[in-house]
């Protein structure tokens, strides 16, 4: 079955920089959800998105942004990085009405330097 | 402050021993409850999924319960394999894209 998929898996950047990650749902799914995972840290929601609409927002820093396209891909971009923001990013993609059944993609390893 | 506590912070098994591990939330409303299963570095996976008037759903080797008067669920794992050896999560959906995440155990099946 398809899962989500997401790119790219590993990415270095230095500080003040910017990246863009890459997320395609699963098939069908309309929604898109972005969680950034800190080293030994639990996943924080960032942002959400449905029908390329913003549907929910979390911690995400005013320096991301984020946006959902025709085709249900998302891209998070993020300006002026920090060392700080070197995570795991996790894309996740659902059916709007089952928000709960999320489905996350492998993740995008960002280390900043 | 919705909230998911694990315990315990990580754990070490024998290979072959079973083992259980141990979530309370503290999420208002309640949708339902996940366990997840991270390999270091990978997205998380899905064992189970359960809603407010299940008790117990079993996946393979995995088995988990939940109450939901106290809040507290468990997830068992039975003859445990060193493929075992991951980040266990608790997740716990409280509503439209609100998904508290506990910090997860971290379980070492040593051969």
């Amino acid at each position: 079955a398809a899962g989500v998929i997401q790119s790219p898996r590993h990415l270095i950047k230095e500080k003040r920089e910017t990246a863009t990650l890459k997320c395609y749902p699963i098939p069908r799914h309309d929604t898109v959800y972005w969680y950034q995972q800190g080293p030994g840290q639990d996943p924080q929601f960032l942002i959400s998105f449905y029908e390329k609409m913003q549907s929910d927002k979390g911690s995400i820093p005013d320096r991301f942004s984020a946006q959902q396209f025709s085709d249900y891909h998302s891209e998070l971009n993020m300006s002026s990085l920090e060392l700080g923001d070197s995570a795991l990013y996790f894309c996740a993609s659902s059916l709007a009405f089952q928000s709960y059944e999320q489905y996350f993609g492998p993740g995008t390893r960002l280390t900043v330097t | 402050k919705n909230q998911v506590e694990q315990s315990p912070q990580s754990l070490i098994i024998l290979e072959g021993k079973n083992c259980t591990l141990q979530c309370n939330y503290t999420v208002s409303p309640f949708s339902n409850l996940r366990w997840y299963k991270q390999d270091t570095g990978r997205g998380p996976v899905s064992l189970t999924i359960m809603t407010f008037s299940e008790n117990t759903k079993s996946n393979g080797r995995y088995t988990a319960t939940l109450d939901a008067d106290t809040k507290q669920s468990s997830l068992h794992i039975t003859a445990s394999q060193l493929s075992d050896s991951a980040s266990y999560i608790c997740v716990v959906s409280g509503g439209y894209s609100t998904l508290t995440f506990g910090k997860g155990t971290m379980l070492l099946v040593s051969p």
